[in-house]
C-alpha cells in the first residue's frame, strides 16, 4: 500500500531535549516537505525537499533541522524542542508539489513543556 | 503575507444541499490550484485540483471554479453528505522557478453538514 508513514504519532516532551520524527515514503517521490499545523494558521511549512541531498527552507524553519540521505526517509529534528513548537506536524511526498497530489502522514502531535 | 486565503473558519449546511467553500488568492504567478480535505486525526487528503487555463474543473459531486480575474475559486460540493465534514484547505502554486517549488497553503475551513 502507498503511504507515508510518521512516528511517533503521539510525542510529549520537555524543553531542551532533543527529538526526531521520522518520515518514510514508499512511493518512490522525489519530492518531500515537512508542516506544521496550528489552530487558526492553518498548514506552513517547515522545510522540503526536492531530492536526496536537496533540502530548502520553507515558511517557518526555525527550530528544525531535517536531512535526506536516502529517497524514502525525510526526518525532522528538533535539537532544542521549546513550547512554541508544540504542534500537529505532517509529513507529506510528491512527485512533484506541483501538479502533483500531495500524500500527507497520519501526523504526530507535540506537546514541549 | 497570506497569498491564500479563506476567510470563513467555518460552514456549516444542510445534507443534501450545496456547499461553497471559498478561497482568495494574491499572487498572480499561481497557476494551479487544489483542494485537499482533512479528517480529525487523519493527514489531509487531496480531493480536486484546477490548472490556470481552465475555469471548471468537476469530478462528481465536487467542482471547483476558478476567475483569474477576481483572483477567486470555489468549490462547491452537490450534494452535501454528512461524511463531507471535515477541513477543507486551498492550496496553490507557481511555476518551477530556479528548480525550487512552492506550495502555499490557505488556512482551511471546516465543514460541518448536518443530517
Amino acid at each position: 500500500e502507498a503511504q507515508v508513514t510518521q512516528n511517533p504519532r503521539y510525542l510529549i516532551t520537555v524543553t531542551g531535549k532533543k527529538l526526531t520524527v521520522t518520515c518514510s515514503q514508499n512511493m518512490n517521490h522525489e519530492y518531500m516537505s515537512w508542516y506544521r499545523q496550528d489552530p487558526g494558521l492553518g498548514l506552513r511549512q517547515i522545510y522540503y525537499s526536492m531530492n536526496v541531498e536537496v533540502t530548502d527552507k520553507g515558511d517557518v524553519p526555525e527550530g528544525y533541522k531535517v536531512s535526506r540521505k536516502e529517497k524514502r526517509n525525510f526526518p525532522l529534528i528538533l535539537e532544542s524542542p521549546s513550547p512554541n513548537q508544540t504542534s500537529l506536524y505532517f509529513c507529506a511526498s510528491s512527485l512533484r508539489p506541483t501538479f502533483g497530489v500531495l500524500h500527507f502522514g497520519n501526523g504526530t502531535r507535540l506537546t514541549v513543556t | 503575507d497570506q497569498q491564500v486565503k479563506q476567510n470563513s473558519p467555518s460552514l456549516s449546511v444542510q445534507e443534501g444541499r450545496i456547499s461553497i467553500l471559498n478561497c482568495d488568492y494574491t499572487n498572480s504567478m499561481f497557476d494551479y490550484f487544489l483542494w485537499y480535505k482533512k479528517y480529525p486525526a487523519e493527514g489531509p487528503t487531496f480531493l480536486i485540483s484546477i490548472s490556470s487555463i481552465k475555469d471548471k474543473n468537476e469530478d462528481g459531486r465536487f467542482t471547483v471554479f476558478l476567475n483569474k480575474s477576481a483572483k477567486h475559486l470555489s468549490l462547491h460540493i452537490v450534494p452535501s453528505q454528512p461524511g463531507d465534514s471535515a477541513v477543507y484547505f486551498c492550496a496553490a502554486t507557481t511555476p518551477p522557478q530556479g528548480g525550487s517549488e512552492k506550495l502555499v497553503f490557505g488556512k482551511g475551513t471546516k465543514l460541518t453538514v448536518n443530517p
